[in-house]
């Protein structure tokens, strides 16, 4: 069975700070995929990033950054130099191969940013 | 480009009631999407739509859910006779599909309510 856990309920930093958000996968598959999404208070969720198992590469697109570890796994996501903006619950998600779009979710960590 | 649209965004009504949402997806998304959300916890695959036809609704309770998308296009979901556990968020997504991206649009939801 898949599994995504999120231990970290809430977190709350200060503007500028650096957080990272932890995330916890299982599966007994060998090729699966990983995600993250942001959930604004509007709702709708964001997709923000997506890994494929063979790619452990950590990536960086602006101020966010993913480290993907299989030997842990892990995927966490961190934040550099946080802003107001950023606060949103945000979820890290698995899929596998036989289906790749349904998304297994983990519960969620809510990010309070303030200022 | 139009993003997901869900309607109606709040509903409450009393146990045993019955309830509609409806879900129009990104003009030529061919995969579409509902989960369930309840609070404090990740997005829950219900039913999951190719076109018309059905990919996935194993977590669907079908003796009181069922789900529609008669012409490939916009979805309804129906709840008969609700409970006070079905309270929940219930999102629709869309997507490209077909190739497994994971990439999924979401709407912004509807908030149900069950007394």
């Amino acid at each position: 069975a898949q599994k995504v856990t999120q231990a970290q309920t809430e977190i709350s930093v200060v503007e500028k700070e650096d957080v990272t958000l932890d995330c916890v996968y299982e599966t007994r598959d060998t090729t699966y995929y990983l995600f993250w999404y942001k959930q604004p208070p509007s709702g709708e969720l964001v997709f923000l990033i997506r890994r494929n198992s063979f790619d452990e590469q950590n990536e960086i697109s602006g101020r966010y950054s993913w480290n993907f570890q299989k030997s842990t796994s892990s995927f966490n996501f961190t934040i550099t130099a946080s802003q107001v903006v950023d606060s949103a619950v945000y979820f890290c998600a698995l899929s596998v191969i036989y289906n790749t779009d349904k998304l297994i979710f983990g519960t969620g960590t809510r990010l309070q940013v303030f200022p | 480009e139009a993003g997901v649209a869900q309607s109606p965004r709040y509903k409450i009504i009393e146990k045993r009631q019955s309830v509609a949402f409806w879900c129009n997806p990104i003009s030529g998304h061919a995969t579409l999407y509902w989960y369930q959300q309840i609070l404090g916890q990740g997005p829950k695959l219900l039913i999951q739509f190719q076109n018309n036809g059905v990919v996935d609704d194993s977590q669907l309770p079908k003796d009181r859910f069922s789900a529609e998308r008669l012409k490939g296009v916009d979805s309804t979901l129906k709840i008969q006779p609700a409970k006070l556990e079905d309270s929940a968020v219930y999102l629709c997504a869309s997507s490209s599909g077909g190739h497994g991206t994971g990439e999924l649009f979401f709407g912004e939801g509807s908030r149900l309510t069950v007394l």
